[in-house]
């Protein structure tokens, strides 16, 4: 069975650096996309980054390009998100999915929430 | 790129059936049969319940299903039971570049 296990949540303050991570098990690390999707308190869900570890190419919303970085290392089959100096805005769950196919994410992981105050 | 659109709510008694719509342009759902839907709880991980517009993964009722007409897609969920009561959204792909977007979001209301 495929999981994706996220990292726990974190407290920061602002301008702080941040990288949250998420490890897949139970398919093939290298031959999936995978990326994030932001939920702010009360909000919908917002398509941040993908990658694809086999070669590590990137895609970036245009709303997060240069906000954030995306990577992965496939010898431990967990891809990360980074900030390097976080806002109050950056304030949300951060949920890490499976890019299956075009426009399909599944499974999702557990979610970590950013709280940057 | 923008947001899909999708109404703010939508809400029906149970036993009916609603629709929800979502319209992209001719740059995401118009262009690709790569529509998908999600179901989110209070408090829950988003679940997959259409994928490539009016596909089902297993374990997903038949009381689901979707369909695209130009711009517009649409899920219907036919013979509301309470527990559908949640928020929907839905996402399109929308090229190589900037290949993913979703909607605003759906909060289905069980009358």
């Amino acid at each position: 069975e495929v999981h994706l296990v996220q990292s726990g949540g974190e407290v920061k303050k602002p301008g702080e650096s941040l990288k949250i991570s998420c490890q897949g098990s139970g398919y093939r690390f290298t031959t999936d996309w995978i990326g994030w999707v932001r939920q702010r308190p009360g909000q919908g869900l917002e398509w941040v980054a993908v990658i694809y570890p086999g070669d590590s190419d990137t895609r970036y919303s245009p709303s997060f390009q240069g906000r954030v970085t995306i990577s992965a290392d496939k010898s431990i089959n967990t891809a990360f998100l980074q900030w390097s100096s976080l806002q109050a805005s950056d304030t949300a769950i951060y949920f890490c999915v499976l890019g299956r196919a075009a426009g399909l994410f599944d499974p999702w992981g557990q979610g970590t929430l950013v709280t940057v105050s | 790129q923008s947001a899909l659109t999708q109404p703010r709510s939508v809400s029906g008694s149970p036993g009916q059936s609603v629709t929800i719509s979502c319209t992209g342009t001719s740059n995401d759902v118009g262009n690709y049969n790569y529509v998908s839907w999600y179901q989110q709880h209070p408090d829950k991980t988003p679940k997959v319940i259409i994928y490539d517009v009016n596909k089902r993964p297993s374990g997903v009722p038949g009381r689901f299903s979707g369909s695209k007409s130009g711009n517009t897609a649409s899920l219907t969920i036919s013979g509301l039971q309470g527990d559908d009561e949640a928020d929907y959204y839905c996402c399109s792909y929308a090229g190589s570049s900037t290949p993913v977007v979703f909607g605003g979001g759906t909060k289905l209301t069980v009358l």
